[in-house]
């Protein structure tokens, strides 16, 4: 009965061009969505979010595009950096407890 | 701001034996919860407080996990007795309020607990 799916345990991209993580979700209902990324041995932390009621939200290299239609969602960063390589996990809510994926890592090799 | 802060960072036990892992919010943060990853399954969300009363412990495995918040800094997960099963990390996060759309946690670095 996971609501929030990531079906891609791992991916692995060249630095510089782009990483796409995609989630998806099952329930209807929920109306906000977020990434988090986590380094080893550290706690997950904030990356971006995105409302249900718009489509696409951009913060710098990452931006988010939601299709609600097909209960979707990815992440993709522009370009690719080796720091970036960590593990992300897609994350929804209705009620304000957050929802989780299983996470994708993404390993950007130099 | 110190962050969300877990302790131990590190516990190994064996089966039987009770487990207590701790956990420090925000100061100001009303909401608080308790994860726990595994492979398999991600972060799940075990159970969550606000303004220090428990909301929804639909996520708690087995009655041999509890958790309490007596006051708006501390809050703890007990595991009596610990399994095996139980081995992962456990994160806390806190947050203002859960009842924010759009809430945002802040996640502390994780209790990794090993049961042998």
């Amino acid at each position: 009965d996971q609501q929030v799916k990531q079906n891609s345990p791992s991916l692995s991209v060249q630095e510089g061009r782009i990483s796409i993580l995609n989630c998806d979700y099952t329930n209807s209902m929920f109306d906000y969505f977020l990434w988090y990324k986590k380094y080893p041995a550290e706690g997950p932390t904030f990356l971006i979010s995105i409302s249900s009621i718009k489509d696409k939200n951009e913060d710098g290299r990452f931006t988010v595009f939601l299709n609600k239609s097909a209960k979707h969602l990815s992440l993709h960063i522009v370009p690719s950096q080796p720091g970036d390589s960590a593990v992300y996990f897609c994350a929804a809510t209705d009620t304000g407890k957050l929802i989780f994926g299983q996470g994708t890592t993404l390993q950007v090799k130099p | 701001d110190a962050g969300v802060i877990q302790s131990p960072r590190h516990e190994v036990t064996e089966m039987g034996q009770e487990v207590t892992l701790r956990c420090k919010p925000i100061s100001g943060h009303n909401s608080l919860f308790w994860y726990r990853q595994t492979m398999m399954r991600g972060l799940e969300l075990l159970i969550y407080f606000n303004n220090n009363v428990p909301i929804d412990d639909s996520g708690m495995p087995e009655d041999r996990f509890s958790a309490k918040m007596p006051n708006a800094s501390f809050s703890t997960l007990k595991i009596q007795p610990s399994e095996p099963r139980d081995s992962a990390v456990y994160f806390c996060a806190s947050s203002l309020s859960a009842r924010i759309r759009g809430n945002v946690l802040t996640f502390g670095a994780g209790s990794r607990l090993t049961v042998l």
